[in-house]
């Protein structure tokens, strides 16, 4: 079975702030893939990146980050110079090869502030 | 716009009654999955039906079934609703593959009163 925890409830931050995100997962599979979603107050989920298990190249992409790294069983996403349409709910998933649903982390609330 | 659409996207209703959501895949996905996201369950995966069949089962309620018809277009039956019902019902789609992104539907918000 697989598990996402994210410890963080919410953070709150003012604009230009970076905000870093945890995720910490548990999965028995070799092979799997674990993504970040972001849910604006609209209420859609909004696929933001993914990140399969054997390649733990970390990248950029614009202002969003991420650092996955399997030794602590971590995926960890960065938001650099926030802004306030940043603020919603980000959620961290996990799926495994042969796995065909997302588990989803409780999600974190992020707040940012003009 | 993910091109998932899900209709409708507000739906009010007694306990006791039944609904049908309605889901739409983007172009050219084979693959459905449904979502539970309750402020008590947090965000559940309920089920996936994949070119008309299903595939996965998740912590779905004996009370909810779903089909997926041959346009690939599915729909989500929640039937005798519970005040507990009340939730946000999302759709995904993704391509053949177990390995694809899934893309969410904007969602609807069932109320059970």
């Amino acid at each position: 079975a697989q598990k996402v925890t994210q410890a963080q409830t919410e953070i709150s931050v003012v604009e230009k702030e970076d905000v870093t995100l945890d995720c910490v997962y548990e999965t028995r599979d070799t092979t799997y893939y674990l993504f970040w979603y972001k849910q604006p107050p609209s209420g859609e989920l909004v696929f933001l990146i993914r990140r399969n298990s054997f390649d733990e190249q970390n990248e950029i992409s614009g202002r969003y980050s991420w650092n996955f790294q399997k030794s602590t069983s971590s995926f960890n996403f960065t938001i650099t110079a926030s802004q306030v349409v940043d603020s919603a709910v980000y959620f961290c998933a996990l799926s495994a090869f042969n796995d065909y649903k997302l588990s989803f982390g409780a999600g974190t609330t992020v707040t940012v502030r003009a | 716009d993910s091109g998932v659409t899900q209709t409708p996207k507000h739906l009010i209703t007694a306990t006791g009654q039944r609904v049908t959501l309605r889901c739409s895949p983007r172009s050219g996905d084979l693959s459905v999955y449904w979502y539970q996201q309750s402020l008590d369950q947090g965000l559940q995966f309920l089920i996936q039906y994949y070119n008309g069949e299903e595939r996965a089962k998740g912590n779905i309620l004996e009370r909810f079934s779903a089909q997926q018809f041959p346009d690939l277009h599915s729909e989500l039956n929640l039937s005798s609703l519970e005040l507990g019902d009340s939730a946000l019902y999302f759709c995904a789609s993704s391509g053949s593959s177990t390995t694809d992104t899934q893309y969410f539907g904007p969602g609807t918000r069932l109320t059970v009163l």
